[in-house]
């Protein structure tokens, strides 16, 4: 069962322009939203995260936004470099029972010159 | 890669034949996973680890086993009746509890069977 949605499956943008990823959750107990970064044959690296108390939060260039009613969120890459060309996944997780994180599928993005 | 080590970083398997795919961390969490990722897919769960000696299954963990018998350690063994083994195979820890949420992920082994 997919319970995290994440699109588009790929994205390209052009540099100094915005990125922006988005996904929906369906389970109501979800309460922590992190989003990972992932090069080409490494392991992810936490980016940035979010809990549902706050709508928005901003660490540098990266932007995550929180609609709870709507059940989405989305990240926002502000000004995209090259270097940001990596594969973006969101994730879920509920801190009732265990500490399972629920991801979604990726997003390849691609900044071009 | 956060203190979090994965061996061999490729690997090579013939059909029919058993193999384990290290993990080891020094940072100290209770938690540990194993994630699987093919292309298009995401990271699905393998298997998880809150506290040594105790284990749980995953998303989809036929085919796969795994031992907790130290903190600082979570091997994964891909048996033969793993049906698709090729694969990314990705390991995480955690520190459990509230507002310690982040897992963090180690270097990754490819597995291929041949």
């Amino acid at each position: 069962q997919q319970q995290v949605k994440q699109s588009p499956q790929s994205l390209i943008v052009q540099k100094g322009g915005i990125s922006i990823i988005n996904c929906a959750y369906e389970n109501t107990a979800f309460d922590y939203f992190p989003w990972y970064q992932q090069f080409p044959g490494k392991g992810p690296a936490l980016l940035i995260a979010i809990r549902p108390d706050v709508s928005e939060k901003k660490e540098g260039r990266f932007t995550i936004s929180f609609n709870k009613s709507a059940k989405q969120f989305s990240l926002h890459i502000m000004d995209s470099q090259p270097g940001d060309s990596a594969t973006y996944f969101c994730a879920a997780k509920s801190n009732f029972g265990n500490e399972k994180l629920t991801f979604g599928t990726g997003t390849r993005l691609t900044i071009i010159p | 890669d956060g203190g979090i080590t994965q061996s061999p970083k490729y690997l090579f398997r013939k059909e029919g034949q058993n193999v384990t795919l290290s993990c080891e961390q020094n940072l100290n969490h209770d938690a540990m996973y194993w994630y699987r990722q093919d292309p298009g897919q995401g990271l699905r769960l393998i298997y998880y680890s809150q506290i040594v000696n105790d284990f749980q299954k995953g998303d989809i963990a036929e085919g796969y086993s795994v031992s907790r018998e130290k903190k600082e350690s979570f091997p994964l063994t891909v048996t033969s009746a793993q049906k698709n083994p090729t694969a990314f195979y990705l390991c995480a820890s955690s520190q459990s509890g509230l507002n310690t949420d982040t897992q963090y992920f180690g270097p990754g082994t490819r597995l291929t069977v041949l």
